[in-house]
């Protein structure tokens, strides 16, 4: 059964910081996906990883992908307020291979942004 | 922007009534799912559907769930008789292609069942 981890699973830090979410999981894969989520909200794609290596950037955020270690990592950099969301890392789940597969995701990590 | 709509935004119903939840995927998407996420916790995998056939599902996906694609547009999503622990917040997604793209989600249907 593939296992997603994320820590910290909540995480409350001051604007202007940087930090680090951290995603593990239990199965070979070279596809991972970021989401964000507003309370209530439907969750928005942030991030495609697609192969090893992969590191994409958007604003104050950056994602990276080492599917040797099975582990990726969003970081945050000198964060706003607005960034506080809850934020999931996903995987193609190993059933029948390629798209028709579901995502596991992880627990997400709720972020808050105190100003 | 094309997106994923999903009605009715929230749905009530009582245990033990049949339930319909309703998606219109992106037009270009062939590969089309349900996910749904209990109250604070994580989201969980239903069902995947391609070419006219569900193509895996998960544990959670008992004889209770059904899915459909009655005409070119809609995917719909039933519970034969809901209990109260199916009460969560249920999303459709859509994807283009094999694995290469990120999955699409709607805005999801609050069901309550009571």
């Amino acid at each position: 059964e593939l296992k997603v981890e994320q820590n910290p699973l909540f995480l409350s830090m001051q604007e202007g910081k940087n930090y680090t979410i951290y995603c593990n999981y239990s199965t070979t894969s070279d596809r991972l996906y970021w989401y964000r989520q507003d309370p209530g909200k439907s969750l928005e794609s942030l991030f495609v990883l697609l192969s090893n290596g992969a590191v994409k950037q958007e604003g104050r955020l950056m994602a990276s992908l080492d599917t040797k270690a099975r582990l990726s990592t969003l970081h945050i950099t000198a964060a706003v307020h607005d960034l506080s969301a809850t934020y999931f890392c996903a995987v193609d789940s190993p059933y029948s291979g390629g798209g028709a597969d579901g995502l596991t995701f992880g627990k997400g990590t709720h972020l808050i942004i105190q100003p | 922007e094309p997106e994923v709509t999903q009605t009715p935004s929230h749905q009530v119903t009582q245990m033990g009534q049949e339930v319909i939840l309703r998606c219109v995927p992106i037009s270009n998407h062939l590969y089309f799912y349900w996910y749904r996420q209990i109250l604070g916790q994580k989201v969980e995998f239903l069902v995947s559907f391609y070419n006219n056939e569900i193509s895996e599902k998960s544990e959670i996906f008992d004889d209770q769930f059904s899915v459909e694609r009655p005409d070119g547009s809609n995917f719909t999503l039933k519970i034969r008789s809901t209990k109260l622990e199916d009460s969560a917040m249920y999303f459709c997604a859509s994807r283009q292609d094999r694995g290469f793209t990120e999955a699409f989600f709607g805005q999801g249907t609050r069901l309550t069942v009571v």
